[in-house]
């Protein structure tokens, strides 16, 4: 398996535009998770889906953000409209159980101008 | 407040020391985990521990579990700049009634080792 998928790599935007990060789970695994990292803050998770469905997604951090996960391949992150304070590190990361191995992805890098 | 509070925050040392970072949590655990991350890429697995005073070895690297499930150390027995990176320490389902919000992480140490 080639592992979590994430894309684009690095995404520069300005200020009020849409952002649509997108992530490729690994085969199989039943989890999903997406994270933001930062200096300030570390690795924060935002949401969690448990077989396509979100379970948790508490730490979404305003109604600007959302995630969809429509079939167990696929799943995106949205920001609608981006903010400077939304530029960071945006990890996927997949898993069997909620608990055991967390596999991620390479992140994005997101930059809001 | 951070669940799991990670110490130090940043540490240089020449290769060939030794090493000792935390992280500590006043919550009990079901499970640790602890990652290390290079830069531009995602954190990668080094060992689960699961049992309170469970000892896990990977080569140079030394995991602990407390005896109390709050709290972990890696060690580190001679580093070289190969271990340079972002350790990360990340908690399973608390006892304490955190509910099924997944895996929690510190903050990390980020380790340099100088050649």
């Amino acid at each position: 398996d080639a592992g979590v998928i994430q894309s684009p790599r690095h995404e520069v935007t300005e200020m009020g535009q849409e952002v649509t990060l997108r992530c490729k789970p690994i085969s199989g695994h039943d989890y999903l998770f997406w994270y933001r990292q930062t200096m300030m803050r570390g690795l924060e998770l935002l949401i969690y889906f448990n077989n396509n469905v979100p379970i948790d997604d508490s730490g979404m951090p305003e109604d600007r953000f959302s995630a969809k996960m429509p079939n167990a391949s696929f799943s995106t992150l949205k920001i609608q409209p981006s903010e400077p304070r939304d530029s960071a590190v945006y990890f996927c990361a997949s898993s069997l159980w909620l608990y055991t191995e967390a596999f991620f992805g390479q992140g994005t890098r997101l930059t809001v101008v | 407040t951070q669940l799991l509070e990670q110490s130090p925050q940043f540490l240089s040392i020449q290769e060939g020391e030794n090493l000792t970072v935390y992280c500590n949590s006043s919550s009990v655990f079901s499970s640790l985990q602890w990652y290390r991350q290079e830069p531009g890429e995602g954190p990668v697995l080094l060992v689960t521990v699961v049992t309170g005073g469970e000892v896990k070895k990977l080569k140079r690297l030394t995991f602990q579990f407390g005896d109390a499930r709050k709290d972990s150390s890696l060690h580190i027995t001679a580093a070289q700049p190969g271990d340079t990176g972002l350790y990360l320490c990340a908690g399973g389902s608390r006892y304490s009634g955190g509910g099924a919000d997944g895996l929690t992480f510190g903050k990390g140490t980020h380790l340099i080792i100088q050649p």
